[in-house]
């Protein structure tokens, strides 16, 4: 079983920090995402990594930043947070395309509760 | 725009009484058509994948089926431990593996 581990279930910092949220999957996936969750809004993609050092943003990817130095390993940085940035982050792995471009599930870990005050 | 709505955002149900959840869809292209799964304080747990119109996926009490406008999670005799939401997502034939999530419909399964 895939296997997406979030170094922190809760957490809550103060505005104007620099907050540093982990995340690990142990499937050599190449691919991997970050989102977040917010009520009404559903998920929404900040970043994502399709190989080591490589980055793209989403759709919302202001006020965040992300690394990933290893293939197990993709980071996603609030370079100073904000109130506005509570919310629920979800990270997620996958791997490249199957057959006939078919596209494999992404997996998710269990979320990070952030709250900023 | 690729957009995804979802309906109810609500269900309830008796233990025993099957339904169907709707996944409507807009995409310039559909590459795949993904539904989840996701219990309260946990991330959204894979449950199935579509890819073309016609096609149907099982698993316990759930099916799934696919047309070009929209999807259907259908629940056959559920029960109270099928209480969750359900999340559906489409990714585009265009760009990278983006999925595009609806804001789920939240099931609960009264004994």
């Amino acid at each position: 079983d895939v296997k997406v581990t979030q170094s922190s279930r809760y957490l809550v910092k103060r505005t104007g920090e620099k907050v540093f949220l982990e995340c690990v999957q142990d499937m050599d996936h190449e691919n991997m995402f970050w989102y977040r969750q917010d009520p009404g809004l559903g998920l929404r993609l900040i970043y994502f990594s399709y190989d080591v050092k490589m980055k793209e943003k989403g759709d919302i990817p202001e006020g965040y930043s992300v690394s990933r130095e290893k293939k197990e390993r993709f980071s996603l940085i609030l370079e100073s947070a904000s109130t506005n940035q509570t919310s629920m982050y979800l990270c997620a792995s996958s791997t490249v395309g199957g057959a006939r471009g078919r596209r494999r599930p992404q997996h998710f870990g269990d979320g990070t509760r952030l709250s900023i005050l | 725009e690729d957009q995804v709505t979802q309906s109810p955002e609500a269900l309830r149900l008796q233990e025993g009484e099957s339904s169907s959840l709707n996944c409507s869809y807009t995409v310039s292209g559909l590459r795949g058509l993904f539904w989840y799964r996701q219990d309260p304080g946990k991330g959204p747990e894979f449950l199935f994948t579509l890819y073309s119109a016609g096609e149907e996926k099982e698993k316990e009490r759930l099916k799934a089926t696919l047309t070009k406008k929209e999807s259907f999670l259908h629940i056959t005799a559920p029960k109270p431990e099928d209480s969750a939401t359900y999340l559906c997502a489409v990714q585009a034939m265009v760009g990278f593996q983006k999925l595009v999530f609806g804001t789920g419909t939240r099931l609960l399964v009264s004994p």
